[in-house]
């Protein structure tokens, strides 16, 4: 089955310690977004590919990073995580016209 | 600024009862996307219906269906024949035709009662 998958499901890092999350997809999808997800909350973007165009939300700290090397995969960088960093990390993807499918998320906690 | 708003932040209905979320939003676009979310606990993020504001026809997915007032700038969700399974948070989220920003509500969390 298409689908999006995200490595790891849970992350645990230290305070400090760069971290890096990986999303791929099947969906042949040509936009692919990153958002984070705190406790009963609404995703927040962070930034999306349009293709190789990168998009970033204004309020994305600049801790935040990400790459897409090619259509398939997608990763998150966070250089130098903070406890208030600790979160669910949600993967999703899209057609230019349609709706978004979304990965596992990735769990991270942050010691 | 396109903004998403749920004003029930919890919910809770009987087991093969019905319901409807609420949800409004606020665009001055003409052409757009509205979409109702589900995420259980712990569980994946899924796509439960979708609504292209160029149609009148209120879309229906089994069970779930939606009440579109496109001047009222509002996208109602009704869960029929309410099922455990139904318990998740449900979000509302917008999108523009020409964009690929997903603006997202607060969600409501929807509790079902056996």
């Amino acid at each position: 089955d298409a689908m999006v998958i995200q490595n790891p499901r849970y992350q645990v890092t230290q305070f400090g310690k760069p971290v890096t999350l990986s999303c791929s997809q099947t969906l042949n999808h040509n936009v692919m977004y990153w958002y984070q997800q705190k406790s009963s909350q609404a995703p927040k973007l962070l930034f999306h590919y349009y293709d190789k165009d990168f998009n970033n939300e204004a309020d994305t700290p600049d801790n935040f990073q990400s790459r897409r090397p090619n259509t398939s995969f997608c990763f998150l960088d966070i250089r130098s995580p903070g406890l208030g960093d600790a979160a669910m990390y949600l993967c999703a993807t899209s057609r230019t016209f349609g709706e978004q499918y979304f990965g596992p998320g990735t769990r991270l906690t942050v010691t | 600024a396109q903004t998403v708003t749920q004003s029930q932040p919890e919910m809770s209905v009987q087991e093969a009862e019905t319901v409807t979320l609420s949800c409004t939003y606020d665009t001055s676009e003409s052409d757009y996307y509205l979409f109702w979310y589900k995420q259980p606990p712990s569980r994946q993020m899924i796509l439960v219906i979708r609504q292209e504001a160029y149609k009148q026809q209120n879309a229906t997915e089994n069970r779930f269906s939606v009440n579109f007032q496109k001047a009222a700038k509002s996208f109602s969700l009704k869960i029929s024949d309410s099922q455990l399974g139904d318990a998740a948070m449900y979000f509302c989220a917008y999108k523009r035709a020409n964009g690929q920003n997903f603006v997202f509500g607060p969600g409501t969390r929807l509790s079902v009662l056996p």
